[in-house]
This record gives C-alpha cells, structure tokens and sequence, in this order.
C-alpha cells in the first residue's frame, strides 16, 4: 500500500511565497500519477485547484501553481491572501490508475 | 451547471448495508468516470472507488479498505452513480464526497457530501 506524505503544517505571511510537497514512498512522484491538489476550508467540500501535475482549472486563482521538484509533487502559491488559510491535499495515481492515494493534507495559515 | 448532489447517508449499525446515490446534472454523465472519496471526522481525505464510463468499459476499482465490501454502479439512463456498502464497521464513519472524474478524465466537481455513521 503507498503512502503519501505532506507537510502537515506550514505558515505564510500575507503576501509570501510558499511551497507545500508531495512525497511518495514508492519512489520519485512523476507525471505518470497525474498529480493533483485540492484545498478544503472549514465545513466545507474539497475544491480541485490542480489536476495533471500543473494545469490549473477555470476557477483556480492564477497564485496557485503545481510542478514536480526533486522527485516529490509541489504546489507553489505566491502572493498569499488570508482567504488562502485552509487544508490541501495531493492526490497520486497508482498501478496504472487503478488506484489513488490522497496525501495526508497540508494545514496552511496565512499570517 | 455542473451539479453533483449526493444522498442516503444516515446512522447505521455495525453489520448493517447502506447505498448512497449520487445524483447529477448539467453534462453528459455517460461520457464521465465517477469516484467516491471520504473523510472521517476531523482526518484527511481517502479514496474509496471508482467506475468508468463506457468508453473505458464501466470497470470498477477500490480501495483495499473496502473491497469486497462495497459495490460502485452507474445507471447513464439516470444520470446517477450509486454506492452500495454492506458489512458497514465504525471505522467507515465519514462524510462521503462523489466527484466527476478519476480515469479519463480529470477530477474537477465535488458534491456537498452525505454523512454516513456507523454505530451501535
């Protein structure tokens, strides 16, 4: 069974750049796993920000930008704003998409 | 509008069976994989199943924590993606998500989710 691994919390200050991992035990994470990360604030249904390593969806804010760095998924979000503060996760495909396995989820302040 | 609305949680007893429905609108759901994923209370997200479309053969998979378990099914006629969970445990109390997307196609909406509780 894989395991996904993040950060599970990181801080930013308003206006900052930071970058939040993905890391799976199989292995360096490729875009064969079709990277994806979701932000899920309080009470409310996950949104996918991020799909196939780096395409953003219509409605992701254009701070928000995904890439593979050093072997792991990456989500890089610069320019924080407080509406930023929420939970992300990365979701990894696996066994030829058969399988997906969500990271454990990254809990981001803004502050 | 894309809209993924989902139904039939409620408190069960361990044992028990439950089957939820995803009910869609707004695309063509014949042409779209389905994924069920869950969140128990206060943890992380997990992945539960998935049934492709046609095109791909309406083939399912599942997570190792529910195979055998649960059942995913589409009905294209009816726009509706269905979970059936027999033998329910504690520990499949969750808040359970159904999502466009999964294989094929990207993940992209989210329903609002239905709690299921397992619990004596």
């Amino acid at each position: 069974q894989a395991v996904v691994t993040q950060e599970p919390s990181l801080t930013v200050s308003p206006g900052g750049t930071v970058t939040l991992t993905c890391v799976s035990n199989t292995g360096a994470v490729t875009s064969d796993q079709y990277p994806y990360w979701f932000q899920q604030k309080p009470g409310q249904a996950p949104m996918t920000l991020i799909h196939d390593t780096n395409h953003r969806h219509s409605w992701t804010p254009a701070r928000f930008s995904g890439s593979l760095l050093g072997g792991k998924a990456a989500l890089t979000l610069s320019g924080a704003q407080p509406e930023d503060e929420a939970d992300y996760y990365c979701l990894l495909s696996y066994n030829g998409v058969r399988s997906w396995v969500f990271g454990g989820g990254t809990k981001l302040t803004v502050l | 509008e894309v809209q993924l609305v989902e139904s039939g949680g409620g408190l069960v007893q361990p044992g028990r069976s439950l089957r939820l429905s995803c009910i869609t609108s707004g695309f063509t759901f014949r042409d779209y994989p389905v994924t069920w994923v869950r969140q128990a209370p206060g943890k992380g997200l997990e992945w539960v199943s998935f049934v492709r479309n046609k095109a791909y053969g309406g083939t399912t998979e599942y997570a190792a924590s529910v195979t055998g378990r649960f059942t995913i099914s589409r009905d294209d006629s009816r726009s509706i993606a269905y979970l059936q969970m027999n033998s329910l445990k504690t520990e499949d109390t969750a808040m359970y998500y159904c999502v466009r997307g999964g294989y094929g196609e990207a993940f992209d909406y989210w329903g609002q989710g239905t709690l299921v509780t397992v619990s004596s």
